[in-house]
């Protein structure tokens, strides 16, 4: 049983590229999540799909837009990267209701330069 | 105030020890209350859930909960080394009749010493 599978692992790239960061749950849960984790700063929400065709901002969703392609996969795309998104990102994602427990992808290394 | 807020530590504790790990959060309506573990370089992992009011144990884990006072803590018993991770402590944020999204403290580190 995978879970919830991020790709890639880890990512350079130079000021202004594009990439899109790819999430998949075979968990057939609802809810799906992107947060960045930076040092000292704990997880924070970028952006959230609680069900499939919905999507919503999260804590700091600026310079990030996603995309829930079907109830299975939930990307993440940076249009013009930025040093300032260097940071690990991690995928999760919720069955569903208040009281179930996320579970996480294995996280992306992203270094912009 | 931010909406988790934890110790950032680090808490050093000796092995077989307890460790105590405090979280407090501001949105009075959460019913909902995690605690993750992430070791370095590592995705965080499900410790301990708890919903009401109170203490729930698991094993060497003790999950308390104060509604009143805004206020979770995990006790880790006869702590181990195994046990130095970056405990998270995490707050489901509803939203009228959405379930809503998870929203996680920046984290206490506790090194457990041998």
């Amino acid at each position: 049983n995978a879970g919830v599978t991020q790709t890639p692992k880890f990512q350079v790239l130079k000021t202004g590229q594009s990439m899109t960061l790819q999430c998949a749950q075979d968990m057939n849960h609802n809810s799906m999540y992107w947060y960045r984790q930076d040092p000292g700063m704990g997880l924070r929400l970028i952006y959230y799909s609680a069900s499939e065709g919905t999507t919503d901002k999260g804590e700091v969703p600026n310079g990030y837009n996603v995309s829930r392609l079907n109830k299975r996969e939930f990307s993440l795309r940076l249009e013009s990267a930025a040093p300032s998104q260097t940071s690990v990102y991690f995928c999760a994602s919720r069955e569903g209701g208040r009281n179930t427990e996320a579970f996480f992808g294995q996280g992306t290394r992203l270094t912009v330069v | 105030q931010k909406e988790v807020e934890q110790n950032s530590g680090p808490l050093s504790v000796p092995e077989g020890a307890i460790a105590s790990l405090n979280c407090t959060y501001s949105d009075r309506v959460s019913q909902s209350f995690f605690w993750y573990r992430q070791y370095s370089g590592k995705s965080p992992e499900l410790i301990m859930s708890i919903y009401s009011n109170g203490d729930k144990e698991d094993g060497r884990f003790t999950a308390q909960l104060n509604k009143a006072s805004q206020y979770v803590s995990l006790l880790i018993r006869d702590s181990q080394p195994s046990d130095s991770a970056t405990y998270l402590c995490a707050v489901n944020r509803d939203y009228g009749g959405s379930q809503g999204n998870l929203i996680f403290g920046k984290g206490t580190k506790l090194s457990v010493k041998p």
